[in-house]
């Protein structure tokens, strides 16, 4: 079975400056995918950045970046520059086939 | 690209009544859409998986008889709750993967429907 945790219900930041939210997963596979992903107050479920487990280099999305540490199952979203628009629920995801199994999200709030 | 619509974004049922949701993804083929659920402030909670072509293979708990589900070809599935009630009143988002992503499994989203039961 594969669990995704992510330990922070709730997080702020100041306008242009920098948060990380923090994710941590269990799998039994040497294969997988992790995403983080948005869903603003639309609720419309937005890709933010995904990295592929074999890889080592962490992924970077413009002002998104992950710093992924495979032996320690951690997965955690760093956000530079924070925005307004940057406001919203962000969930960690992991997959190794076909589903996705989701953490329980952190709603970031965004203070200008 | 890879864009999934839904339809209706809201739908506001009588109780032992039957609503559809269709979910088609528009510029790419899907072999595999998934149905989610989700309440406030709550994650997302697959419902069923469902292939073209095949039946859905529903998750523990989720009554297969009352969320009826049909992928019948690559680029449209529908959910249809039958007889509703108010406990089903939720947020229901479907994706779809595209049969062409290899094995990056990733997972193109609709814009959810939001189905109030009266």
């Amino acid at each position: 079975a594969q669990t995704v945790t992510q330990s922070q219900p709730e997080m702020s930041v100041q306008e242009a400056e920098t948060v990380t939210l923090s994710c941590t997963y269990d799998t039994s596979e040497s294969d997988y995918y992790l995403f983080w992903y948005k869903q603003p107050p639309s609720r419309q479920m937005i890709l933010v950045i995904r990295q592929e487990a074999y890889k080592q280099q962490n992924a970077t999305e413009n002002r998104f970046s992950v710093n992924f540490q495979k032996a320690a199952k951690s997965f955690s979203l760093k956000i530079s520059d924070s925005q307004l628009g940057d406001a919203a629920m962000y969930f960690c995801a992991l997959t190794s086939g076909s589903r996705l199994t989701f953490g329980e999200g952190t709603q970031l709030t965004v203070n200008p | 690209g890879a864009v999934v619509s839904q339809h209706p974004s809201r739908v506001i049922c009588k109780s032992g009544t039957s609503v559809k949701i269709e979910c088609r993804s528009l510029d790419f083929q899907a072999t595999t859409m998934f149905w989610y659920r989700q309440f406030p402030k709550q994650s997302l909670m697959l419902m069923a998986t469902s292939n073209e072509g095949s039946k859905a293979t529903y998750e523990q708990g989720v009554e297969k008889d009352k969320f009826l589900i049909n992928h019948a070809s690559l680029t449209l599935s529908t959910l249809t709750v039958t007889s509703a009630h108010p406990e089903d009143s939720s947020f229901y988002i479907c994706s779809a993967r595209d049969q062409l992503a290899g094995a990056s499994y990733e997972q193109y989203f609709g814009p959810g429907t939001r189905l109030t039961v009266t």
